[in-house]
């Protein structure tokens, strides 16, 4: 199995500032997702992190707005920009190991924008 | 459109007893299908993964099974304990294949 830390674990910003996340995981993994949770919704897959090169992002997501990077086989960060209370949500880091079928998640980021 | 349905109204049943859970889907063909429980305030955590050739698979306390025809899985939970108590999430992998797409949860009270 693989244990993924997320930081920060909450965090309250104010409109129009930026928010990093990260997220590391205790092994090599091939792959790293990136999920919105919002009260009482399912989990909605933003972007698959792509080690060395640009994440693909799901419709309805955009780079300039979820900047993410994944400068190695452990590490990835996601960025929420210039926020808005629309914004407010968890945001989840998985990672996926080829072979398992098996996502594992990190606690969670619980975001609130005022 | 792509669509995964659960039952969005809690369960409340008494310890001891099983808890059935349902997980519907349209517009998927997948290769398999999986279940996690998610705790407040917790991500989600893997309980049990079931492929399209399976009928049934089970750990434990846990059973589920998967009927490709009705796009249908169930998930059962026999002699329910109190810390059973989570919500308990439905998954299909994506159009990408690698991640996936949840439904919204049930969520699961066992009392005493």
């Amino acid at each position: 199995s693989a244990v993924i830390s997320q930081k920060p674990s909450r965090d309250i910003c104010q409109r129009g500032t930026s928010l990093t996340i990260q997220c590391q995981v205790d092994s090599q993994v091939t792959m790293m997702f990136w999920y919105r949770q919002q009260p009482g919704q399912s989990l909605t897959l933003i972007a698959t992190a792509n080690q060395g090169s640009e994440a693909t992002y799901e419709s309805g997501f955009v780079i300039d707005k979820f900047p993410i990077s994944r400068p190695n086989l452990t590490f990835s960060t996601l960025t929420v920009s210039n926020m808005s209370p629309e914004d407010s949500s968890i945001y989840l880091c998985s990672a996926w190991t080829s072979g398992r079928n098996i996502q594992y998640f990190g606690a969670g980021t619980r975001l609130s924008v005022l | 459109s792509q669509k995964i349905e659960q039952n969005s109204e809690a369960l409340n049943i008494q310890e001891g007893k099983t808890a059935t859970l349902t997980c519907n889907y349209t517009n998927y063909s997948p290769a398999y299908l999986q279940w996690y429980r998610q705790d407040p305030g917790r991500g989600p955590v893997f309980l049990l993964l079931i492929r399209e050739n399976e009928k049934e698979k089970r750990k434990e306390r846990l059973k589920v099974t998967f009927d490709t025809t009705l796009k249908q899985s169930l998930f059962h939970i026999t002699a329910s304990q109190p810390a059973d108590s989570a919500t308990y999430l439905c998954a299909l992998n994506s159009n990408s294949g690698y991640a996936l797409n949840f439904g919204k949860g049930t969520s699961l009270l066992v009392t005493p």
